[in-house]
C-alpha cells in the first residue's frame, strides 16, 4: 500500500461547482500536511498547508482527520483556471521525509 | 528575481550518454533538491543539499551524481544514462535546512527522454 493515496480523477465539473478531494495516509505518525497544485507540464506550487483545525483561503478550504487518516480539498465556485493537478503532501514524524501523492486532476468546463 | 532557475528544459539522450542538469536559485535559500516525476509514481526526491558543500541521497539516488558548486548552485549528473531515468526533474529549494520542510520553491522542470 502507497504511503500517500489519492485518487487520480479526472474529476470533470462544471464552473460554479464545489468540488472535494480526499488524499488518504498510513502512516499515523504523519505530522504535517499540503496541498500543492500542478498546471499540466509546469512546476508544482504550495496551494495551502492543512491545519489540525482545519483552514480556509478563499475559494479553498483544507481540513484533517486524523482518525480516519485523510486530509480533504474543498474547492467552492469552481473557475476555470482551477483546472489541474493537486498534490497531497505529507511530513512522517519517524522519517522526516516529505511524501508525495501522485495527484487528483480537476476540469472545469464551462 | 528569477527563483529557480533549470536548464536544459528539454533533452532527449541515447543510452550511455552522460549529461548534467543545472539550477541555480537566487533566493539565498540554504536547502536544495532534485526530484523525479514519473507516471503514477508522484514526485520521488533524488538527492537534496541542506546546505552548501554537503549532499545527501534521497529515495532514489541510484545512477546520480550530484555537487553543491556554491549556495546558489545544485546541479545533478547523469554519467551513463539509461532508459529507465526518463522521466521530468525538477530542482526545488528551500530556506529551511534538512530534508523536510514546507514550502518549496520548484523550477520549471527538464523532460529528459532516454533512447
Amino acid at each position: 500500500r502507497k504511503e500517500v493515496e489519492q485518487d487520480p480523477g479526472p474529476f470533470n465539473v462544471p464552473e460554479g461547482a464545489t468540488v472535494a478531494f480526499n488524499c488518504t495516509y498510513s502512516n499515523s505518525a504523519s505530522q504535517s500536511f499540503f496541498w500543492y497544485r500542478q498546471d499540466c507540464r509546469k512546476e508544482p506550487k504550495l496551494l495551502m498547508s492543512v491545519y489540525s483545525s482545519g483552514n480556509e483561503d478563499g475559494r479553498f478550504t483544507a481540513q484533517l482527520n486524523r482518525a480516519s487518516q485523510y486530509i480533504s480539498l474543498l474547492i467552492r465556485d469552481s473557475k476555470l483556471s482551477d483546472s489541474a493537478t493537486y498534490l497531497c503532501v505529507v511530513i512522517s514524524l519517524n522519517t522526516d521525509k516529505l511524501i508525495f501523492g501522485t495527484g487528483t486532476r480537476l476540469q472545469v468546463f464551462p | 528575481n528569477a527563483g529557480v532557475t533549470q536548464t536544459p528544459k528539454f533533452q532527449v539522450l541515447k543510452t550511455g550518454q552522460s549529461m548534467t542538469l543545472q539550477c541555480a536559485q537566487d533566493m539565498n535559500h540554504n536547502s536544495m533538491y532534485w526530484y523525479r516525476q514519473d507516471p503514477g509514481m508522484g514526485l520521488r526526491l533524488i538527492y537534496y543539499s541542506a546546505s552548501e558543500g554537503t549532499t545527501d541521497k534521497g529515495e532514489v539516488p541510484n545512477g546520480y551524481n550530484v555537487s553543491r558548486l556554491n549556495k546558489r548552485e545544485f546541479s545533478l549528473r547523469l554519467e551513463s544514462a539509461a532508459p529507465s531515468q526518463t522521466s521530468v526533474y525538477f530542482c526545488a529549494s528551500s530556506e529551511l535546512r534538512g530534508e523536510t520542510n514546507e514550502k518549496l520553491f520548484f523550477g520549471s522542470g527538464t523532460q529528459l527522454s532516454v533512447l
